[in-house]
């Protein structure tokens, strides 16, 4: 098992450029996350999907959109990216055996992109 | 909103020392507190979960404590090792459920 990836590992934008970072996962996970993750800021949450065809916002949504392309991939797209958005992004996934995350379960991370907006 | 705090400052200790980490929140307690491992350039990795209504929990070197009435969990690695030197997030989940809460980490370092 893969488990959790993303692509690109690391990317340069200009202002004003839009790119989708892709994450897929592979161990039939319904819920899925992108987090963002800052200098002494923690890991904060973008987006989240509970399942297929649903998506909701997090802590930080402005400034992005994702896409829950199917039960393995979800993916965030930024229309215009701006300087405020260089950071690192990480997505994860969870799920338990039936692939239903309950409440307290681990969730599962990838090794994540590093973004930078000049 | 909550807030939770760790150890903003890096905590360097000497190899087979017991390290202790600090996770502290504010408002109410949540029902799952989560503990993970970050390595530089990679994603988090789950260690432990313990429960509002424990109090403790072991899993070989590590271990974690909940304390609802200071509103705090200490996270302890035993005997450490050079190899654990990570930085450790901790993460708070309520009844409400669905997202983690991380707190911006702890870098700790173990000197040989």
């Amino acid at each position: 098992n893969a488990g959790v990836t993303q692509t690109p590992k690391f990317q340069v934008l200009k202002t004003g450029q839009s790119m989708t970072l892709q994450c897929a996962q592979d161990m039939n996970h319904n819920s899925m996350y992108w987090y963002r993750q800052d200098p002494g800021m923690g890991l904060r949450l973008i987006y989240y999907s509970a399942s297929e065809g649903t998506t909701d916002k997090g802590e930080v949504p402005n400034g992005y959109n994702v896409s829950r392309l199917n039960k393995r991939e979800f993916s965030l797209r930024l229309e215009s990216a701006a300087p405020s958005q260089t950071s690192v992004y990480f997505c994860a996934s969870g799920g338990g055996a039936s692939g239903w995350r309950a409440i307290g379960d681990e969730q599962f991370f990838g090794p994540g992109t590093r973004l930078t907006v000049l | 909103s909550q807030k939770i705090e760790q150890n903003s400052e890096a905590l360097n200790i000497q190899e087979g020392k017991t390290a202790t980490l600090t996770c502290n929140y504010t408002n109410y307690s949540p029902a799952y507190l989560q503990w993970y491992r970050q390595d530089p350039g990679r994603g988090p990795v789950f260690l432990l979960l313990i429960r509002e209504n424990e109090k403790e929990k072991r899993k070989e070197r590590l271990k974690v404590t909940f304390d609802t009435t200071l509103k705090q969990s200490l996270f302890h690695i035993t005997a450490s090792q050079p190899a654990d030197s990570a930085t450790y997030l901790c993460a708070l989940e309520y009844n409400q459920g669905g997202k983690l809460i991380f707190g911006q980490g702890t870098e700790l370092s173990v000197k040989p």
